[in-house]
């Protein structure tokens, strides 16, 4: 059972432009909400979180938008640059199963400069 | 601090063998979670371990175990490999209790190739 659904699979865009990607669940028992960025030949690391008592939250050039009735979030990259081309990734926990993640499917995000 | 480190980096084993698989966890974390990342896919949660037990396990048949050393140190076990196992094996490890939602933090990942 896919429980996090990610788009798009891969996703383009010019320097400066904006990068949108989107992820939906399932299970209304997930109450944290974190992006991964991967690079090729590295690990996940941690680029934003939110928890679904918020709507939105900002981090630089990142923000997630949470919308809890439509269980759905999104990231958006604003000016986005040639050194965020990686692979990123929602993920979806829920507060019964410790530090356990649920991922979604990945977008790889290519910025040509 | 080294973060979270994994060995070996790279390993190829044939159908049938067993592998073992390495983790240290950043300093001052106490879990241990171990993933496996399929190519082009998302991580996929197989276990997870805190003080030294088993904690939370995901999808994945009795052939994938682990344990937690004193030292919070873990290893994951595949016996009878089998060509699907080839991945890349992501360690995560975090503070419990900590109020920050455990975040975690992975190393670079053991690449395993079955041939």
């Amino acid at each position: 059972q896919q429980q996090v659904k990610q788009s798009p699979q891969s996703l383009i865009v010019q320097k400066g432009g904006i990068s949108i990607i989107n992820c939906a669940y399932e299970n209304t028992a997930f109450d944290y909400f974190p992006w991964y960025q991967q690079f090729p030949g590295k690990g996940p690391a941690l680029l934003i979180a939110i928890r679904p008592d918020v709507s939105e939250k900002k981090e630089g050039r990142f923000t997630i938008s949470f919308n809890k009735s439509a269980k759905q979030f999104s990231l958006h990259i604003m000016d986005s640059q040639p050194g965020d081309s990686a692979t990123y990734f929602c993920a979806a926990r829920k507060e019964t199963s410790g530090s356990r993640l649920t991922f979604g499917e990945g977008t790889q995000l290519t910025v040509n400069p | 601090d080294a973060g979270v480190t994994q060995s070996p980096t790279h390993l190829i084993k044939t159908r049938g063998q067993q592998v073992t698989l390495r983790c240290s966890p950043k300093s001052g974390h106490d879990t241990v979670s171990w993933y496996q990342q399929a190519l082009g896919q998302g991580p996929q949660f197989i276990f997870q371990y805190y003080e030294e037990e088993e904690r939370q396990r995901g999808n994945f048949p009795d052939r994938f175990s682990g344990h937690q050393f004193p030292n919070y140190s873990s290893e994951l076990n595949v016996n009878a490999l089998l060509l699907g196992d080839s991945a890349l094996y992501l360690c995560a490890s975090s503070e419990t209790g900590t109020g920050n939602y455990n975040e975690q933090f992975f190393g670079p990942g053991t690449r395993l190739t079955v041939l």
